[in-house]
């Protein structure tokens, strides 16, 4: 079945310093969608990314879908302390939306 | 109302007991999404109903029994649930069904089964 995997599984960060977080799925993917949960928190949709080399910017945050629409990658220029969660990315070649593994940030003052 | 309304949050239930989880969303979405997140894990779907008819069953155990009564409404029936049922129970909600728009998830319901 579909996988999507995700590294790191875990990051550490000083605040200030950026972070990237890689998405892999083992088939080709229609689109890419980004979530966020905080801590004791539920997912929260950042973006979707439909087209193959897509870029899309969200202030620190830009997003990325590979060519082959088999990876994507968020990275988050100079962390700040709210940054902290889990990131997740989410994709779909049928009507199923399924999560990768996940990156768990934390950013330490 | 941009929200998915869970409840109750918090939920302990004996391995005998019935009980059920509530997922209410007034944005006229159409198609609607249980998950199951174990803790540190992603949440892994369960059942999806698009325009109030159940469209997928990831092969849930039989005693979890999913009713949508309306289309803003859903809800999750337990019953003779097992300790390793424990977990984040989410609603989420989407426009349309087929996975092509961002998931509106509620804040969940932590179900504890002792």
């Amino acid at each position: 079945g579909q996988q999507v995997m995700q590294i790191p599984q875990y990051q550490h960060v000083q605040e200030g310093e950026d972070f990237t977080t890689y998405c892999n799925s083992s088939t080709t993917l229609s689109n890419i969608q980004w979530y966020k949960q905080r801590p004791g928190g539920h997912p929260v949709f950042l973006i979707q990314l439909v087209k193959s080399g897509e870029v899309k910017k969200q202030k620190r945050l830009t997003f990325q879908f590979g060519e082959a629409k088999k990876n994507s990658s968020l990275h988050i220029t100079a962390t700040q302390t709210t940054d902290v969660g889990t990131y997740f990315c989410a994709g779909t070649n049928t009507d199923k939306l399924i999560f990768g593994t996940g990156t768990r940030l934390q950013v330490f003052p | 109302d941009t929200e998915v309304t869970q409840t109750p949050k918090h939920l302990v239930m004996g391995m005998t007991n019935k009980k059920s989880l509530k997922c209410e969303q007034h944005m006229g979405h159409r198609a609607m999404y249980w998950y199951k997140q174990k803790a540190k894990k992603p949440p892994e779907l369960m059942f999806v109903y698009s325009y109030e008819k159940l469209s997928i069953n990831e092969s849930v155990p039989s005693r979890f029994s999913p009713e949508c009564p309306n289309s803003s409404l859903l809800n999750l029936h337990l019953h003779a649930l097992q300790p390793e049922d424990s977990a984040l129970y989410l609603c989420a909600s989407t426009s349309e069904g087929g996975a092509l728009y961002g998931y509106t998830f509620g804040s969940g319901t932590r179900l504890t089964v002792v």
